[in-house]
């Protein structure tokens, strides 16, 4: 399976703390992709980091991927209580037209 | 708006009905996307469009289920006799370009079967 898994499952933290979540995956990829759904704007696309990337930054968000470990993590410094969440780790790479597979996810509550 | 527009939003049937999703993509993409959702778990990939050819169908997909997308534009997506376990979010995204680009997604259909 493709399906990239997530840790933890739930993570609860005080506005301004930083979260982490991290992701392990099975097959190799194209690229892994996080993605964030909540209740208002559904779920939305965040980064991708490339198979031949290790770090990758946007805004309060970082992403790292270590291939060998087939595992990745993302950093959400500065957290907010909009950035409460569901978090989804996605494989893209085990298609030819790059099918999206996701895990689980990761709840983030941020109690303001 | 040019995202990814589902209707309806929601919708509630009875057990046996059959019920049809829509799905409209953003317009220049080529590639759509169905998925299914329940309650505290990640989306399901159903099934997979290259503009009108239905390219990939998940084995989730039962005879009860049939998706189309005739023009390589919108798509729908129909649950014959329908049953509970069919209750969930259907959710539909689009994308174009190469291997394993971002997908925008709708808001996706709320169907709840009593």
């Amino acid at each position: 399976s493709q399906q990239g898994e997530e840790d933890p499952q739930a993570l609860s933290i005080q506005e301004g703390e930083n979260a982490t979540m991290n992701c392990s995956y099975k097959t190799s990829i194209n690229n892994l992709q996080w993605y964030r759904q909540n209740s208002g704007r559904g779920l939305v696309h965040l980064i991708l980091i490339r198979s031949n990337e290790r770090e990758k930054h946007s805004g309060r968000l970082r992403v790292t991927l270590d291939t060998s470990k087939k595992s990745s993590s993302l950093l959400i410094t500065a957290s907010r209580a909009a950035d409460t969440a569901s978090y989804f780790c996605v494989n893209a790479g085990g298609t030819s037209y790059g099918k999206l597979t996701f895990g689980q996810g990761t709840i983030l509550t941020v109690h303001p | 708006d040019t995202g990814v527009s589902q209707d309806p939003r929601h919708k509630i049937t009875k057990r046996g009905q059959n019920v049809t999703f829509r799905c409209d993509p953003i317009s220049e993409h080529n590639r759509l996307y169905w998925y299914r959702q329940t309650l505290g778990q990640g989306p399901e990939f159903l099934t997979y469009f290259q503009n009108e050819a239905q390219l990939e169908k998940s084995r989730l997909l039962s005879d009860r289920f049939s998706a189309e997308r005739p023009k390589g534009s919108f798509s729908t997506l129909e649950i014959q006799r329908t049953e509970q376990g069919d209750s969930a979010m259907y959710l539909c995204a689009s994308n174009s370009g190469g291997r394993g680009t971002e997908a925008f997604f709708g808001q996706g259909t709320r169907l709840t079967v009593v």
